[in-house]
Formats: structure tokens, C-alpha cells, sequence
């Protein structure tokens, strides 16, 4: 059984540019989620996709999107990206009520 | 107004030294409630989910339980390899994602 794997593992952006991340989810789980963890602080939740559709999202403006394939893996892009976007981006994929999270991206806006 | 608070921030304990860490939540109708070990770049690593009041679960040194308002996760004798940042999120409707508390970072000291 693999779990979730995020790629890149690290990433430095200038800031204005645009970035693209991806996850491939834990086999069989139809659900994946986007959380952005800042230094210190708890993962914070930006969106949801169960089956190709968004299906919950947090308190993010609309540069932050996203997608999901048939396969359940998914993509993180951000626009126009700013200093403040510096975190660690995790992905977390789910079948009913069990949650993995993959080991992150780090992206550092300079 | 935070929905999950984690308490202390920080902990510090001699190796051997048991203790307990705190989270309190203020949501209604939980539908699970989630302790996450993570380590410093690293994805969370899930232990364990506990459902309803008085459910307990243990995981060798780790003991989860819950009442109404907060769970404890309580470490008998720890290890240094014990050290990390310990992460509580809750679930508290359908299909709703996990609203994470901010952390406790632990520290064994050998």
C-alpha cells in the first residue's frame, strides 16, 4: 500500500510568479485535501476534492486553485504569489473518516 | 474565536518524566477527533481518533482520551525519540475537513 507523495520537496519562487504543486494520494481514496502550515503555527485548511469536484474551501482568495485527476491524485497552483505564501504545503488524502497526509512541499516566496 | 486550543505551547521533560497535553475544542456535534504526531519538515503522522466521550486509545507510551470538551494525550515515560510537535484536529459534520490547533512542541531531554 504506498501512502501519499508530494512533489517537489522544496521549491524557491520569486514573488508575483506562479507555482504548481502536486500529490499522488494514498490508493483507493477518493478525497484529497490542501492544508497550508505557516512556521508554528497548525496546518490551515485552503480546499477539498472528492471525485474531480471542490467540495469545501477555506479562507483563501481565489489565486489559490486547484484540481483532481481520475486517478485522485491533485494539484495545488497558486498565482501571483507573495511573501506570506512561504509555508509548508501538505496534502492529505481520505476514504471515509481516515486522513493521511503526505510529507509536504516547501515553498519559500523570496 | 480558535475552535481547537492546544495547551501548553511548549513542554520540556526529562526522559521518564510522564505528563499530559491538552486540547479543548468548542464545536458541536464532533464527529471525530484526531492526534497527530509531526516532526520538524515533515508531514503529520497520524495516531490515533477517538469518536465519543470516554473512548480511550493507546499506542505504546501514547494514551488518547476524550470527554465533551477536550481530550488528553497522556505520554507514560517518555523517550527522547518521543520529542516532536504533537497536533490535535477535529471533524465535526459530514464531509467537513480537520480544523487543527496550533501544536504542542515536546521535548525529551535524556
Amino acid at each position: 500500500e504506498t501512502g501519499v507523495t508530494q512533489s517537489p520537496t522544496h521549491l524557491i519562487k520569486t514573488r508575483g510568479q506562479q507555482v504548481t504543486l502536486r500529490c499522488s494520494s494514498q490508493s483507493g481514496h477518493n478525497t484529497v485535501s490542501w492544508y497550508q502550515q505557516a512556521l508554528g503555527q497548525g496546518p490551515q485548511f485552503i480546499f477539498q476534492y472528492y471525485r474531480e469536484e471542490e467540495n469545501g474551501r477555506g479562507n483563501f482568495p481565489p489565486r489559490f486553485s486547484g484540481l483532481q485527476f481520475p486517478n485522485y491524485s491533485s494539484e495545488l497552483n497558486v498565482n501571483a504569489l507573495e511573501l506570506d505564501d512561504s509555508a509548508l504545503y501538505l496534502c492529505a488524502s481520505s476514504l471515509d473518516h481516515g486522513y493521511t497526509f503526505g510529507s509536504g512541499t516547501r515553498l519559500t516566496v523570496v | 474565536e480558535d475552535q481547537v486550543t492546544q495547551s501548553p505551547e511548549a513542554l520540556r521533560l526529562q526522559e521518564g518524566e510522564s505528563s499530559s497535553l491538552n486540547c479543548s475544542y468548542t464545536v458541536s456535534g464532533l464527529r471525530g477527533l484526531f492526534w497527530y504526531r509531526q516532526d520538524p519538515g515533515k508531514g503529520p503522522e497520524f495516531l490515533f481518533t477517538l469518536y465519543s466521550a470516554g473512548e480511550e486509545k493507546e499506542k505504546e507510551r501514547l494514551k488518547a482520551t476524550l470527554t465533551k470538551k477536550e481530550s488528553f494525550l497522556h505520554i507514560t515515560a517518555p523517550k527522547p525519540e518521543d520529542s516532536a510537535t504533537y497536533l490535535c484536529a477535529v471533524r465535526y459534520s459530514g464531509n467537513t475537513p480537520l480544523v487543527f490547533g496550533k501544536g504542542t512542541r515536546l521535548s525529551v531531554i535524556a
